[in-house]
């Protein structure tokens, strides 16, 4: 499974884009790029996947280069709420397996 | 709604006690998985099962056992505990097909001592 890195924390405050960029440099072709949020005492629990250019839901952005050696995850005008860890994974999709590591501590200010 | 229940929040032992903790879900599916959480360390799988008596080491098995008996449930097992096994274990469930998203249980606080 590729190896992700990500920053360990970041604040920010109420109301501001929130970009955390994850890097995968020896992702394969098969290979899906999932995020998932976890709250303090709770599961994590799965926010976004893609495979390239850019995917959108109700909760974020993914970006995702041509060259898919890196990642970002965008959340817009961020609250108290978003307060949480976030995590890159990849996912080759075949084995059910995913590796979480540490995550980016995400901190958002009022 | 999808559901993972652990069969506790929190569980405090002794040293050299065999503890069972318990996760079923309600989802039909058929992968399920045994983490455990540390500061520092994040999440680190422990052992994961595709089907029914089927088992797999994860990347951390040492001092733990597992048993699935039927497709909903999921036991990990320590043996005999000791100190260093105090954690946060979470249990999750997924399906083997589309985006392979994980559902996750609350967590078990676990306190040996």
């Amino acid at each position: 499974l590729a190896k992700t890195t990500q920053p360990i924390s970041m604040d920010s405050y109420e109301g501001q884009e929130v970009n955390i960029t994850c890097s995968h440099n020896n992702i394969a072709t098969n290979d899906y790029i999932t995020w998932y949020q976890q709250f303090p005492s709770q599961g994590p629990r799965f926010i976004i996947q893609g495979y390239k250019t850019k995917v959108t839901n109700e909760v974020a952005s993914l970006f995702i280069p041509a060259d898919r050696k890196s990642s970002t995850l965008s959340l817009p005008r961020v609250s108290l709420s978003d307060t949480a860890v976030y995590y890159c994974l990849v996912d080759p999709g075949n084995t059910g397996k995913l590796i979480f590591g540490q995550g980016t501590t995400l901190q958002v200010k009022p | 709604d999808v559901k993972v229940t652990q069969s506790s929040r929190y569980l405090v032992k002794r040293t050299g006690e065999k503890v069972f903790l318990e996760c079923v879900q309600d989802m039909d599916h058929e992968n399920m998985f045994w983490y455990r959480q540390d500061p520092g360390l994040g999440l680190r799988l422990i052992y994961f099962s595709y089907d029914v008596k089927m088992k797999e080491k994860g990347d951390i098995p040492e001092g733990y056992s597992v048993s699935r008996e039927k497709k909903e449930r999921f036991s990990l097992i320590l043996e005999s505990a000791s100190t260093n096994q105090t954690s946060m274990y979470l249990c999750a469930s997924s399906n083997p097909t589309g985006k392979n998203e994980q559902f996750f249980g609350p967590g078990t606080r676990l306190t040996v001592l």
